[in-house]
């Protein structure tokens, strides 16, 4: 069975930093891209950055670029997002999502998200 | 950023009968490499959303098939030919032809 379980979410000021960390299970991490996608409450969701298969390719959305890093250990089967100069605008429940196989553009297995607070 | 524009926002279906949604993309989805990266997903209340179609037309697995996409260029369509009681939810299109990848608004479909 597929599993994806992120934590590392909480309550933290505007302009402080989080690490979130998602640990896999059930299919071969090293084979699949993999993304952070962000939902405000209420709102859609946000695609936030992906990472290709050894690490390279790493993009991220206009809002967060500069300050929000995502990486990976194949080894631990662990997926990360390094978020720094936290603003109000980056509150949400945070996901992680495995790339469908073949081009992983598009998450196809999902978690069920970690809720990042950001507020004085 | 490319932006994806939906309607109906809200839509109202009696069991049994069919639904349509639609997405429409500010650029065109067709990548160089000739596939066209339109997705669908379906938000359940308190779920994370899931991948139903991707590729416009390519259902994902275990998704029914009661569940359709078409489109090109521009212009797509999630069709649903008898909706069901476990289809309520906010449905999202998603297009990954360039980053940053971006979502559409939601279509909120409920039972009548």
């Amino acid at each position: 069975e597929v599993q994806l379980v992120e934590s590392g979410g909480g309550l933290v000021h505007p302009g402080g930093s989080l690490r979130l960390t998602c640990v896999v299970s059930g299919f071969n991490f090293r084979s699949y891209w993999m993304h952070w996608v962000r939902q405000a409450p209420g709102r859609g969701p946000v695609w936030v950055s992906r990472i290709g298969t050894n690490g390279a390719d790493a993009t991220y959305a206009t809002s967060v670029k500069g300050r929000f890093t995502v990486s990976r250990d194949n080894a631990e089967n662990t997926l990360f997002l390094q978020m720094n100069s936290l603003r109000d605008d980056d509150t949400g429940v945070y996901y992680c999502a495995r790339g469908r196989t073949g081009d992983g553009y598009n998450p196809d297995s999902w978690g069920q998200g970690t809720l990042v607070t950001v507020s004085s | 950023d490319i932006v994806l524009t939906q309607s109906p926002l809200s839509l109202p279906v009696s069991p049994g009968e069919p639904a349509s949604i639609s997405c429409t993309s500010s650029q065109s989805l067709l990548h160089a490499n000739g596939y066209t990266y339109l997705a669908w997903y379906l938000q359940r209340p308190g779920q994370s959303p899931h991948l139903l179609i991707s590729l416009t037309s390519d259902r994902a697995s275990g998704v029914p098939d009661r569940f359709s996409g078409s489109g090109s260029g521009t212009d797509f369509t999630l069709k649903i030919s008898r909706v069901e009681a476990e289809d309520v939810g906010v449905y999202y299109c998603m297009q990954a032809v360039q980053t940053p990848q971006t979502f559409g608004q939601g279509t909120k479909l409920e039972i009548k």
